[in-house]
């Protein structure tokens, strides 16, 4: 199975911070990840995919990048909104996996 | 709208049957292929099943293999998910979700979750 790591697990961050979080994956996924969004007690939301392509909906300040095993999720000035669990997810082969989550937190 | 609404949740002992309901609309149903994902209390996703448009594809992580049926009936625009031989570390919140368009692998929307506990 690919094995998909997140760093780094927690991030402390103010307002209208730019911010990465990087993930990393066991083998070549070339570009077949996704990064998601967690609120407390909600689903997760999609916020990239193909790993940079931005869903629908989503704001113009969260940019996706990388490609075969490193990929970077960017919220480019954080808004309260923005302070969640982030996963990403790979999707080149069976199993999917998801990264272990970066918990984004008020500094 | 899309929507996908959950329903089936429930408390049950090991070794014992559940069966979570999924019911979409908003979108043609079948023509997508559909999953459930679950976490436990505190924990990170983890991917359980998926099912492609006619339920002629299925794929399931390992830990349920034998276990656990994803399946649908297009005619209800709904989607199932049959546990049994349940084990303590099966409780977790359970979504179903949908792949994303063209079929790819990340999910666009998703239910708001049942939690299922299996505990004696």
């Amino acid at each position: 199975d690919i094995q998909m790591t997140q760093s780094p697990s927690t991030l402390s961050a103010s307002v209208g911070d730019r911010v990465s979080i990087t993930c990393r994956a066991s083998q070549s996924i070339d570009r077949w990840l996704a990064w998601y969004q967690q609120q407390p007690g909600k689903a997760p939301k999609v916020l990239i995919y193909k790993a940079s392509t931005l869903e629908s909906g989503v704001p113009s300040r969260f940019s996706g990048s990388g490609s075969g095993t490193e990929f970077t999720l960017t919220i480019s000035s954080l808004q309260p909104a923005d302070f969640a669990v982030y996963y990403c997810q790979q999707y080149k082969t069976y199993p999917y996996i998801f990264g272990q989550g970066t918990k984004l937190e008020i500094k | 709208e899309v929507q996908l609404v959950q329903s089936g949740g429930g408390l049950v002992q090991p070794g014992g049957s559940l069966r979570l309901s999924c019911v979409a609309s908003g979108f043609p149903f079948s023509t997508y292929w559909i999953l459930w994902v679950r976490q436990a209390p505190g924990k990170g996703l983890e991917w359980v099943a998926n099912i492609n448009q006619d339920g002629g594809e299925k794929y399931y992580v390992d830990s349920v293999r034998g276990r656990f049926t994803i399946s649908r009936d297009n005619a209800k625009n709904s989607l199932y998910l049959q546990m049994n031989s349940l084990r303590a570390e099966d409780t977790a919140v359970y979504y179903c979700a949908r792949h994303g368009r063209l079929g790819d692998g990340f999910f666009d929307y998703w239910g708001q979750g049942a939690l299922v506990t299996v505990s004696s």
